[in-house]
């Protein structure tokens, strides 16, 4: 079974730019939520998709946006980019929605932001 | 509000040596579950166990064991006779039924050298 992956892996951006991350989760799995990694503050919960619907949201600006499509495929938009914006960002698919469930983690997409 | 944490930023041990990471979380929640992953250097987190807030059951997988007590909110991972294979940051995570947010610790780095 082929596991989570995100495009692109790497990305350099300039500030007031705006940027989009794609990922698709393992098969059978309909919720994926996103998560930004930073040395500063660690993993932070961005949000979550399940059945195209935003389920959860974490405490971002509004700049951070998402969508899931049909075949559970998401992507997440940052707009107007910011340095602090620099960071991690992983993709996590599940079978449900659920708050017991395991998250299965993608590689990431590595963003500067110059 | 929910919280989790990993007060052991980095940890360096000398392989076969045994090593307790500790985690200890917060929530008013009664029905939650905590999870430990494991980032190794290619940053993809990988899930090793999640845990209901109803069972407090040790478990023992091969070298890895966890140690619950909902008496003192704690959730701590024991590896038994490190490896070198097992250096990379270890997080500990909550999630909350009321809340359905994974939130993470903030990762303890481990070096296990040879």
């Amino acid at each position: 079974k082929a596991g989570v992956t995100q495009t692109p892996r790497y990305l350099i951006k300039t500030r007031g730019q705006q940027v989009t991350l794609s990922c698709s989760p393992i098969s059978g799995h309909r919720s994926v939520s996103w998560y930004q990694q930073t040395p500063g503050q660690g993993l932070q919960f961005l949000f979550e998709y399940f059945s195209e619907t935003q389920r959860n949201k974490g405490n971002f600006p509004g700049r951070f946006s998402g969508r899931q499509f049909s075949n559970s495929r998401s992507e997440m938009n940052v707009s107007t980019l910011e340095l602090g914006d620099s960071a991690l960002y992983l993709c996590a698919s599940s079978l449900s929605s659920a708050y017991y469930n395991e998250q299965f983690f993608g590689p990431g997409t590595r963003l500067t932001v110059l | 509000a929910q919280k989790v944490t990993q007060a052991q930023t980095e940890i360096s041990v000398v392989e076969k040596e045994d090593v307790t990471l500790d985690c200890v979380y917060e929530t008013r929640d009664t029905t939650y579950y905590l999870f430990w992953y494991k980032q190794p250097p290619s940053g993809e987190l990988v899930f090793l166990i999640r845990r209901n807030s109803f069972d407090e059951q040790n478990e023992i997988s091969g070298r890895y064991s966890w140690n619950f007590q909902k008496s003192t909110s704690s959730f701590n991972f024991t590896i038994t006779a490190s490896q070198v294979v097992d250096s990379a940051v270890y997080f500990c995570a909550l999630s909350e039924a009321r809340s359905r947010k994974l939130i993470f610790g903030q990762g303890t780095t481990l070096q296990v050298k040879p």
